[in-house]
């Protein structure tokens, strides 16, 4: 079993859809939680990172429930331009630094 | 200012010749990694240096060889690979504040997309 667990998709979404990306982790170790988005043949570039609390960004809603070792990433109104591959990372500390463990991602692709 | 460069974008070499990628961060960040990807696949980590020490070797094999320079340089030897080893190599730092937290994010650099004939 992977540490990191995305549903790969393809999701295909219409213009204007909700959609949601779900991601399981099996450390309780982990310690910081992010969504990256990277588009194809580009390096991961930060969406946003994960607090407890839950935190939103525009369009972007983000969520952790560490009891249940789940994250959760909702994009809104979705745009054309949403259309990439979503990755779910954790990082906790090991050997002396922090080790970022990246999910398989999610692949969206919103339709016009 | 977030960047980390990495030179060359595009490398191809040969199984006998030997290169080196480069990575460059100025955040002041204190631990640097390498990543290589592959079509379809999320990274994979090979190495992390922390305060210029090696940290993690994610049991890369001896032809490909990490080097710590100083904390703003971290580049990657190569020497005799093999064709699978063909893909998009990153480079990533974070500023390593003690303990992780959701400020701890990694920066990636564009990458260096790398062809072994």
């Amino acid at each position: 079993r992977k540490e990191v667990e995305q549903d790969p998709g393809p999701f295909n979404v219409p213009e204007g859809a909700t959609v949601a990306f779900n991601c399981t982790y099996s450390n309780s170790a982990s310690q910081s939680f992010f969504w990256y988005r990277q588009d194809c043949r580009k390096e991961p570039k930060l969406l946003m990172s994960v607090y407890s609390s839950g935190n939103e960004d525009g369009r972007f809603t983000a969520q952790l429930n560490r009891a249940s070792q789940y994250i959760s990433l909702l994009i809104r109104d979705s745009k054309l331009s949403d259309s990439a591959t979503y990755l779910c990372v954790v990082s906790r500390s090991t050997s002396g630094t922090y080790k970022y463990i990246f999910g398989t991602g999610t692949r969206l692709k919103v339709l016009a | 200012d977030t960047e980390v460069t990495q030179t060359p974008k595009h490398l191809v070499m040969g199984m006998t010749n030997k290169k080196s990628l480069k990575c460059e961060q100025h955040m002041g960040h204190r631990a640097m990694y390498w990543y290589k990807q592959k079509a379809k696949k999320p990274p994979e980590l090979m190495f992390v240096y922390s305060y210029e020490k090696l940290s993690i070797n994610e049991s890369v094999p001896s032809r490909f060889s990490p080097e710590c320079p100083n904390s703003s340089l971290l580049n990657l030897h190569l020497h005799a690979l093999q064709p699978e080893d063909s893909a998009l190599y990153l480079c990533a730092s974070s500023q390593f504040s003690g303990t992780p937290s959701s400020t701890d994010t990694q920066y990636f650099g564009p990458g260096t997309r790398l062809t072994v004939l």
